[in-house]
């Protein structure tokens, strides 16, 4: 079992809709969670931290933590071209683990 | 912008070659971290340093060295460097400098895209 597992994607959605983007976890002692942006030939960007349960919101970015679950997701809402990137959950127990990644589409 | 610059940008090296990537950094960032960047495998700690002459080995270690001199400059050196070495190599630093860095996001820089033919 992998330690941070995203959707498989790519994602594809219309502008204007809401991309929602999942990620679980093994390490049920995880205590930091992160969310970045990645656009193709660049770095990852950090985009939201959430340290614990229930929603955190950030302009059109809303991060959502479960930990009994194991889960965190991020919502996009009011999704823009600009957004079409390869979004990375990373996830912080006894060390800083990052998913493979889902990659966003938006389409005008 | 967290201050980290990664030289070279660029770099196509032969098989067997040693090669040496450096990391500047220029806010006096205890926590820095070397990671490599493959399809399929996401981003995958090789090394990483908390504190001048103090490193560690991370996940995918098996080729690579390490040195930290200064507390602004990381190096990475693949000392005989492998095909399988070919890939994207990020610098990052944690966002704290005290003890909450620990549990910090990094922020990364822009990366090094290495060849090796």
């Amino acid at each position: 079992q992998k330690e941070v597992e995203q959707n498989s994607g790519p994602l594809s959605v219309p502008e204007g809709a809401i991309a929602s983007l999942n990620c679980t976890y093994s390490d049920r002692g995880s205590q930091s969670f992160f969310w970045y942006r990645q656009y193709s030939g660049k770095s990852p960007e950090l985009i939201m931290s959430i340290y614990s349960n229930g929603d955190k919101e950030d302009g059109r970015f809303t991060a959502q933590l479960n930990k009994a679950s194991q889960y965190v997701s991020l919502l996009i809402r009011d999704s823009q071209p600009s957004d079409s990137a390869t979004y990375l959950c990373a996830v912080k127990g006894y060390k800083l683990s990052f998913g493979a990644g889902t990659t966003v589409t938006v389409r005008a | 912008d967290a201050g980290i610059t990664q030289s070279p940008r660029h770099k196509v090296t032969e098989t067997g070659t040693p090669v040496t990537l450096r990391c500047h950094q220029t806010e006096n960032h205890r926590y820095m971290y070397w990671y490599r960047q493959d399809p399929g495998h996401g981003l995958r700690l090789i090394h990483y340093s908390y504190g001048v002459k103090d490193t560690d080995k991370g996940e995918v270690s098996d080729g690579y060295s390490v040195s930290r001199s200064k507390t602004e400059d990381f190096l990475l050196t693949l000392e005989s460097a492998t095909s399988s070495q070919t890939s994207v190599y990020f610098c990052a630093i944690s966002e704290n400098k005290g003890r909450a860095a620990y549990n910090s996001p990094l922020h990364f820089g822009n990366g090094t895209r290495l060849t090796v033919t």
